[in-house]
């Protein structure tokens, strides 16, 4: 049973360009949590999608940064416009169950985004 | 709400020695626990988990947590420190409602030979 995938594993982009980055959960997964891990700061959740549904989006800025998990393929983080401060280690976790439950989430080996 | 702090961001022990990393957690209703371990430049690492079964857990690696309700508590330990055992730690709490995971900032374990 293949575990969490992200692609890519680094990502550099420019300035104002676009990042998008891509999670495969775990077979039978269809829960999905982000998070961001910022230099010198811990680990900070993002979203948390089902198929088609955003359940929490109460990590996510405000402004460019949007997420998306459809009913067929990965979960997608996407984030316009990039700027440096977006640099940053963006994980993805799978589980097999959400809510108020003792499922634990399975991580990926992350997306290391630099903005130049 | 519900939160964890860890206290320390940086622990060195010598091989062989006990490893102690200290978690407090916040929550309004039972909790349920866990400690990651993160290697440079991976992803996170389960070591062990609390979910009420039992308040001494043992994990993988040779690592145990005791989740103690008094001191609202739930410290990682070790009892023989290996070099293989320097990462970073991080002690969570799952949110009871989305059951996202709150994250302590982290603590960096050195070990020295």
């Amino acid at each position: 049973n293949a575990g969490v995938m992200q692609n890519p594993r680094h990502l550099v982009r420019r300035r104002g360009q676009e990042a998008r980055l891509r999670c495969s959960p775990m077979k039978g997964h269809s829960h999905v949590y982000w998070y961001r891990q910022l230099p010198e700061e811990g680990l900070k959740f993002m979203v948390y999608l089902q198929k088609e549904n955003i359940i929490d989006e109460s990590g996510m800025p405000k402004e460019r940064f949007s997420a998306e998990f459809p009913k067929e393929g990965p979960s997608i983080l996407r984030i316009q416009q990039v700027v440096r401060g977006d640099s940053a280690a963006y994980f993805c976790a799978s589980s097999p169950g959400g809510g108020g439950h003792s499922y634990e989430q399975y991580f990926g080996p992350g997306t290391r985004l630099t903005v130049t | 709400a519900q939160s964890v702090t860890q206290l320390g961001s940086h622990v060195s022990v010598s091989e062989g020695a006990l490893v102690l990393l200290r978690c407090n957690y916040s929550s309004s209703v039972p909790p349920y626990l866990f400690w990651y371990v993160q290697y440079p430049n991976q992803g996170l690492q389960l070591l062990l988990k609390y979910t009420s079964a039992a308040t001494l857990v043992k994990g993988i690696n040779g690592f145990e947590a005791e989740f103690k309700k008094s001191e609202t508590s739930f410290h990682l330990t070790k009892p023989s420190a290996h070099m293989s055992d320097a990462a970073e730690y991080f002690c969570a709490v799952r949110d009871s409602n989305t059951g996202k995971l709150i994250f302590g900032q982290g603590t960096t374990l050195q070990v020295k030979p």
